[in-house]
């Protein structure tokens, strides 16, 4: 149980284009998913929270309008970047909280974006 | 506020030899405390977790950890490493007043055969 999925598992994207990655919980409904970004051996970066059907909270130092996060289903939430820009390359991870589970979070697989 | 430290970056021990990874939270009540295992180009795998009750929690692929409240402590433990237990393992403590969780930088175990 509690499986998260994401998608694309790898993208290459054009310096100025959007990519849009998505989190699935499998087999339970998540009210919060949470967006985290890694660099390369270091640790995970909390980006934003996303509770379904309202706006996504942000980190302190993240651009919402350069990560938009959509949370519209119990088991869906989106992140798309937008004009993507060679810095923006990263592992980009996500997580869903169990249902009533306090801080208890299951994470998807990762997604690792290149821009060129 | 909240911190999670875990002192080692990098330990390598041998297959077969007894593994302690540690990590120390800065937390004043009792903690919501995590071990994660993240293999190379993965997302990260819950190994276990510490809510209350018993200090000795343990975990899938034979991992333990105890807490140690007067040490401010989860030290990971696992008595005979495999080398499919090389990966980079995250303490994490949950954020008093949030839903939040606060990672530690990491420790990466390589295993030598």
């Amino acid at each position: 149980g509690a499986v998260v999925s994401q998608h694309p598992s790898r993208v290459i994207c054009k310096s100025g284009t959007s990519v849009k990655i998505e989190c699935r919980s499998l087999d339970f409904q998540a009210t919060t998913m949470f967006w985290y970004r890694q660099f390369p051996k270091q640790s995970l970066m909390l980006m934003a929270t996303s509770n379904e059907g309202s706006k996504a909270t942000y980190e302190q130092g993240v651009e919402k309008d350069k990560f938009l996060i959509n949370h519209a289903s119990l088991t869906l939430s989106t992140l798309t970047v937008t004009s993507a820009h060679p810095e923006d390359s990263s592992f980009y991870i996500c997580s869903a909280r169990v249902g009533g589970m306090t801080y208890e979070q299951y994470f998807g697989p990762g997604t690792r974006l290149t821009v060129t | 506020a909240q911190s999670v430290t875990q002192p080692d970056i990098h330990i390598t021990v041998s297959e077969g030899a007894s593994l302690e990874l540690r990590c120390n939270y800065s937390y004043g009540a009792t903690p919501y405390l995590f071990w994660y295992v993240q293999s190379p180009g993965q997302g990260l795998q819950l190994l276990l977790k510490y809510f209350s009750g018993d200090t000795l929690v343990q975990g899938i692929k034979g991992f333990e950890a105890e807490f140690k409240r007067s040490q401010s402590s989860f030290n990971l433990r696992k008595p005979s490493v495999h080398w499919s237990d090389a990966a980079e393992y995250f303490c994490a403590v949950g954020a008093a007043g949030t839903d939040k969780l606060i990672f530690g930088t990491g420790t990466r175990l390589q295993v030598f055969p």
